[in-house]
């Protein structure tokens, strides 16, 4: 089955305290990215990949770091959480760019107390 | 401010009724309008998409949008609770722009 897969689902942590959070596809898609979804502002892109080691700023990148080594991995790394970083995630591929269509992983909610 | 405006809602609406939803973008590279539907707990899912001005129909939904005026619009018939769901609009040039979505809730 054709997915994005994303974990944890659910996290608590303390401000400062480094965490991951992992994404992974298998429908061999070269364009990754990551978003936030906030209440009243949608989602908003973190950062994206066009493909291995190519990655970029979205339009909220300050907080957060990527990387991708694999074509299938896209974790997200926030190296010291903060309160404002509270929010619903999402982890999303494509075959490019341009494609209107993007498939969605079903989403991290993070807390951060 | 954004460049795609969309009401959050919610948007009530008894099962059968007509539902309308409507987004306001300020983009003109905009060359692909998505609605893509999010169903509580889980990740939006493309619902349709349309290339430049006109209608597009899929079933009982209809995506529309009209270029000089920047509206994009999703119409939903003979609504059912099962499109109880919140409805995201987008445009593409290259990248992928999202509205804040409508939540709606369909009553039996």
């Amino acid at each position: 089955e054709a997915q994005v897969t994303q974990n944890p689902r659910y996290l608590i942590t303390v401000t400062g305290k480094k965490l991951t959070v992992t994404c992974s596809q298998n429908m061999n898609h070269e364009y990754m990215s990551w978003y936030r979804q906030d209440p009243g502002l949608g989602l908003r892109q973190i950062y994206y990949s066009m493909n291995v080691e190519v990655t970029d700023k979205g339009d909220v990148p300050e907080g957060y770091k990527v990387s991708r080594k694999e074509k299938r991995n896209f974790p997200l790394i926030l190296e010291s959480p903060s309160p404002n970083q509270t929010s619903l995630y999402f982890c999303a591929s494509s075959y490019s760019l341009s494609s209107y269509e993007q498939y969605f992983g079903p989403g991290t909610r993070l807390t951060v107390t | 401010q954004k460049e795609v405006e969309q009401d959050p809602g919610p948007l009530s609406v008894p099962e059968g009724a007509i539902v309308s939803l409507n987004c306001t973008y300020s983009n003109s590279v905009f060359q692909y309008f998505m609605w893509y539907r999010q169903y509580s707990r889980k990740g939006p899912e493309l619902l349709m998409y349309t290339y430049s001005s006109g209608n597009k129909e899929d079933g009982r939904f209809t995506a529309q949008v009209d270029k000089s005026s920047k509206y994009i619009s999703l119409f939903i018939r003979d609504s059912q609770p099962s499109d109880s769901a919140t409805y995201l609009c987008g445009g593409s040039w290259g990248k992928l722009q999202f509205g804040a979505g409508t939540q709606v809730v369909v009553t039996p």
